[in-house]
């Protein structure tokens, strides 16, 4: 049971060109997300997030858009960069109460130079 | 300030035997998540613990895995009897008693032969 899918398993951009990522969630009860970027042979690391109060999260050049009512969210990267390419997992999970995350299986990232 | 340490990066274990796999959370951080990644999925939770205590092990297999964090030492995941599906890689992550500021070891690289 996938509560948290990235349909798009893999996307590329041209170098200074936006990316974005989609992300979409079925448990509406889930209100933090947050993404996740993961370089070959090492641990997720974390990027931003957002909770369900905002709908929008910016932070250099990564923003989060929320569409609660869609329950669907985006990471936008401006300008991409060839160090951007990576795997990108979205995430989600309670505020209050567990603090286990639900992952999405990804989208692989490829900023072309 | 060392991030999380997992060991080993890698395990190559024979069907039947069993894997042990250590997690030593960040300095400060007094809860240890466990994660599994399959071939091109996404990370699955496993296990949440504080130490000498589970609190939430709801996606743990019912049978062959276990976990503990004792009040000294790393977290361990222990898998008995390995066989060819547990080969995955999987990550440990810790954060303060908050919940917020999930960071995650570099995992380790299960593999069954």
């Amino acid at each position: 049971d996938q509560q948290v899918k990235q349909n798009s398993p893999s996307l590329s951009v041209q170098e200074g060109r936006i990316s974005i990522l989609n992300c979409d969630y079925t448990n509406s009860m889930f209100d933090y997300f947050l993404w996740y970027k993961k370089y070959p042979a090492e641990g997720p690391t974390f990027l931003i997030s957002i909770s369900s109060i905002k709908d929008k999260n910016e932070d250099g050049r990564f923003t989060v858009f929320l569409n609660k009512s869609a329950k669907h969210l985006s990471l936008h990267i401006v300008p991409s960069q060839p160090g951007d390419s990576a795997v990108y997992f979205c995430a989600a999970t309670y505020e209050t109460g567990a603090n286990n995350l639900f992952f999405g299986t990804g989208t692989r990232l490829t900023v072309i130079p | 300030n060392a991030g999380v340490m997992q060991n080993p990066r890698h395990l190559v274990r024979r069907r039947g035997q069993e894997a042990r796999l250590r997690c030593s959370p960040m300095k400060g951080h007094s809860h240890v998540y466990w994660y599994r990644q399959l071939p091109e999925e996404g990370l699955k939770f496993m296990v949440y613990l504080q130490k000498e205590n589970i609190i939430d092990e709801s996606g743990m297999p019912k049978e062959r895995f276990s976990a503990e964090f004792p009040k000294e030492g790393p977290s361990i995941l222990r898998i008995q009897q390995v066989v060819r599906g547990d080969s995955a890689a999987y990550f440990c992550a810790s954060s303060p008693p908050s919940g917020y500021g999930y960071t995650f070891g570099s995992g380790t690289r299960l593999t069954v032969v």
